[in-house]
């Protein structure tokens, strides 16, 4: 079983929609939770970490299930700059070493 | 100018040759990672350290080995490049966790694309 994993899609919505993407991790011990957004060719950068009581930027929700050791992204309104990979990222501070899905893919079109 | 740069960002080169990707950084962290992804596979760690004096394998270190020149500097090398390490690389950089409200958020490099013929 991996680490950490993710469906990777890809999810194809229209604009306005809304859309969640889960992630769920291994080591039970992990400690901090972060979902990234990669581009195209790009570097991945830091979307939102997650907190265990749940936090929210704009359209963006994160939620963590430690006892069933998952992750939720929820997108609310898409917009086309939602198109792109999103990883999910787990530091498990037993190891130290921080540990990413494979990725979930989201295509929004007009 | 990036917190974190990569060099070179683009290299082609041919099956084994010895191949050098550098990195720096200013945010001053101590701890600094190599990562390879490829299509499908998502981000896999290389070899990552925590300090100067500190090196650790990641899960796909055969092939490859590092080296950190200083804080601000970790470099790894290909000695003999094979065709299968065609891939984009990133190096990243992150503080300690739980110190001073710090999460372990990772910064990336632009990555470096390494193509092997």
């Amino acid at each position: 079983r991996k680490e950490v994993e993710q469906d990777p899609g890809p999810f194809n919505v229209p604009e306005g929609a809304t859309v969640a993407f889960n992630c769920t991790y291994s080591n039970s011990a992990s400690q901090s939770f972060f979902w990234y957004r990669q581009d195209c060719r790009k570097e991945p950068k830091l979307l939102m970490s997650v907190y265990s009581s749940g936090n929210e930027d704009g359209r963006f929700t994160a939620q963590l299930n430690r006892a069933s050791q998952y992750i939720s992204l929820l997108i609310r309104d898409s917009k086309l700059s939602d198109s792109a990979t999103y990883l999910c990222v787990v530091n498990p501070y037993s190891t130290g070493k921080l540990i990413f899905g494979q990725g979930t893919t989201l295509q929004v079109k007009p | 100018d990036a917190d974190v740069t990569q060099t070179p960002r683009n290299r082609i080169t041919k099956t084994g040759k010895r191949i050098m990707l550098e990195c720096s950084q200013t945010k001053g962290h101590d701890r600094m990672y190599w990562y390879r992804q490829d299509p499908g596979l998502g981000l896999r760690l290389i070899y990552y350290s925590f300090d100067v004096k500190d090196i650790n394998k990641g899960e796909i270190s055969d092939g490859y080995s590092v080296s950190r020149q200083a804080q601000a500097k970790f470099s790894l090398s290909l000695e003999s490049a094979i065709p299968n390490q065609t891939a984009l690389y990133f190096c990243a950089t992150s503080d300690l966790p739980g110190t001073g409200g710090n999460t372990g958020e990772l910064f990336f490099g632009e990555g470096s694309r390494l193509t092997v013929l």
